[in-house]
């Protein structure tokens, strides 16, 4: 099992530029979420997922978008890259169903020049 | 919105020395989580406390929970130096199960040898 997978581990980005955080999970968790951590922020909740075509908003969702066509996956894509937006990304899932644990994945430095 | 909030913000102990974190909540929850995250690392979960048990034990790990106070503490017993991490601690956010978790900022805690 490899648990939660995230890609790519390090980017850098310029301002304007789009580009697509991967999540995959292989555990057949029904819940995916992205947050996002940066210095004394403790984590913040971007994108949730309760299951395939289902997608909702976090605390800080402004910039993001996701989608959930598989189980599997939960894609974040930034759609124009600013400074604000650089942090540290992480996917996490759960089995849902009144299991609330979360599986994270080992995260995404992201630096937007 | 943060709803929960870890005291202190860094704690330095030697090895071998008790180590204890705090966490404030504000609205009613159904449990409380704790996870650990190494440097670099992923957020690694620790132990979960429901809303009607007042202690729990894991190991090394303490956690006992109050809502008439919305706090919750995390004794970890006999440091280790491998116990140097981030703690945090995580309460549902909304009704039902929806996975979403709201963390607070995090106690750094390191564990001299």
């Amino acid at each position: 099992n490899a648990g939660v997978t995230q890609t790519p581990k390090f980017q850098v980005l310029k301002t304007g530029q789009s580009m697509t955080l991967q999540c995959a999970q292989d555990m057949n968790h029904e819940y995916m979420s992205w947050y996002r951590q940066d210095p004394g922020m403790g984590l913040r909740l971007i994108h949730y997922s309760v299951g395939a075509g289902i997608t909702d908003q976090g605390e800080v969702p402004n910039g993001y978008n996701v989608s959930r066509s598989t189980t599997e996956d939960f894609p974040l894509r930034l759609l124009s890259a600013a400074p604000s937006q650089t942090s540290v990304y992480f996917c996490a899932s759960s089995y849902g169903q009144g299991e609330e644990k979360l599986f994270f994945g080992s995260g995404t430095q992201l630096s937007v020049l | 919105s943060q709803q929960g909030e870890e005291d202190p913000q860094a704690l330095s102990i030697q090895e071998g020395e008790n180590a204890t974190m705090n966490c404030s909540y504000k609205t009613s929850i159904n449990n409380l989580q704790w996870y650990r995250q190494n440097s670099g690392r992923g957020l690694v979960h620790l132990i979960l406390i429901r809303s009607n048990e007042r202690e729990k034990h894991s190991g090394r790990l303490r956690v006992t929970l109050d809502t008439s106070k919305k706090s919750s503490s995390l004794l970890i017993t006999a440091s280790r130096a491998a116990d140097t991490a981030s703690y945090f601690c995580a309460t549902p956010d909304g009704s039902g199960n929806t996975g979403k978790l709201i963390f607070g900022q995090g106690t750094t805690l390191q564990v001299k040898p």
